[in-house]
Formats: C-alpha cells, sequence, structure tokens
C-alpha cells in the first residue's frame, strides 16, 4: 500500500502563479486533509473533507481553496500564490473508529513549496 | 479552539539518556495523538492515547485527560530517536508546535 501519496515534491512559483497540490490515498479513508508547516509554528490545519462531497475550513484557509475530487483525492489549490505561502504542505487522511472514538491521522510526505 | 502548548521547545541529549517531553491543553482532551516527524521531514504516528498509558518499546505516553496533560516518555534514546515530536488533541487534530531533539552519539 502506497499510504497518501503528494505530489509534486518540490515546487517553486512566482508571485501570483496559481498551482495546484495533489493528493490520493488508497485507505479507503472517509476523511481528508491540509496542513501547512512552518519554522515555529507546528502544522495547522488550511482545508478539511469530512468524506466525499463535503469541505470546510480549518484556522488558516485564506488564500486556498480544495477539491474533494472522490473519496480518494483532496487537491489544494493556490489561485495566486504569495510568499507568505511558501511552506511544506502535508496532506492526511483518517478513518472514524465509531468502536472506539479514535481519529488517527495517516500523513503524505509533503510538498515543499516556494514562492519568490 | 484548543490551544497547545509543547515543552520544552529543544532538547539535546547524549545517546542513551531518558527523556519526557509534555503536551498542555487549554481544553477537554480527546483523540489525543503524538507523532514523530523524522529529518527528512515524515511524520509517523507515534500512539493515540486519549487518556491511561501505553507501551512501544522504548517509548511510552501517559495522558490524563482529568487534567489536560501528556507525556511522552523515550528511554535509552538512539540517534534515530531525532528529530520533531508533536502532539495533537481534537477530531481535526491541532498540534502543539513541537519539541525538537537532537540526540547526540
Amino acid at each position: 500500500n502506497a499510504g497518501v501519496t503528494q505530489t509534486p515534491k518540490f515546487q517553486v512559483l512566482k508571485t501570483g502563479q496559481s498551482m495546484t497540490l495533489q493528493c490520493a490515498q488508497d485507505m479507503n479513508h472517509n476523511s481528508m486533509y491540509w496542513y501547512r508547516q512552518d519554522p515555529g509554528m507546528g502544522l495547522r490545519l488550511i482545508y478539511y473533507s469530512a468524506s466525499e462531497g463535503t469541505t470546510d475550513k480549518g484556522e488558516v484557509p485564506n488564500g486556498y481553496n480544495v477539491s474533494r475530487l472522490n473519496k480518494r483525492e483532496f487537491s489544494l489549490r493556490l489561485e495566486s500564490a504569495a510568499p507568505s505561502q511558501t511552506s511544506v504542505y502535508f496532506c492526511a487522511s483518517s478513518e472514524f473508529s465509531l468502536h472506539s472514538g479514535a481519529n488517527v491521522l495517516t500523513f503524505g510526505a509533503g510538498s515543499r513549496l516556494t514562492v519568490l | 479552539g484548543i490551544q497547545v502548548e509543547q515543552s520544552p521547545p529543544d532538547l539535546i541529549l547524549q545517546e542513551g539518556a531518558n527523556s519526557t517531553l509534555r503536551c498542555n491543553f487549554s481544553d477537554s482532551v480527546n483523540n489525543l495523538q503524538w507523532f514523530h516527524q523524522n529529518p527528512w521531514g515524515q511524520l509517523i504516528n507515534l500512539f493515540y492515547i486519549p487518556s491511561g498509558t501505553k507501551q512501544n518499546g522504548r517509548l511510552s505516553a501517559t495522558t490524563v485527560a482529568t487534567e489536560r496533560y501528556s507525556l511522552l516518555y523515550i528511554s535509552s534514546s538512539q540517534t534515530t530517536d531525532s528529530g520533531v515530536y508533536f502532539c495533537g488533541s481534537n477530531y481535526k487534530l491541532t498540534f502543539g508546535k513541537g519539541t525538537l531533539l537532537t540526540v547526540n552519539p
């Protein structure tokens, strides 16, 4: 199993350019997430999707859009990139357990984005 | 939303030493998880520990939900333990800023 796969791993953009980060999971999880990681800030939630067809804002959604294309795929789009969006982006997926109450996340390897 | 405070922010150990990492939470704890981010950036789930104590090899974790904190113990540390340790709580996981652990040979 590949788990959670993110593409691309690295990307350099100029201010104002657009791009989409792709994420796919093969664990049949219902929920998917996008986080960003900045030095000294930990991981902050951008958007999440509790199930196919639904998306909700997280802590830092401004400047981003998401699409839950199907159960496997959750993409993050930057319409007009800004230097403040230079970061490492992580996609994650999870499946809530009614039995245990656990919602354990599995993360992808990350995508490093630099906006000049 | 919930605030998560991790301490210490940085920790340097000699191989073989023991350490304790702590997370304090501003609100009720649920779905609490510990992760290790290795020097290559990969995030690995260590524990799902909403309450009580769990052990996995040299690592163990304890959560006292009534007092809103969790501890991660690393015994006989190895250089491969180096990296950043994160704790997170709530369904969508709100994370702390992490503890950077460096284990020197």
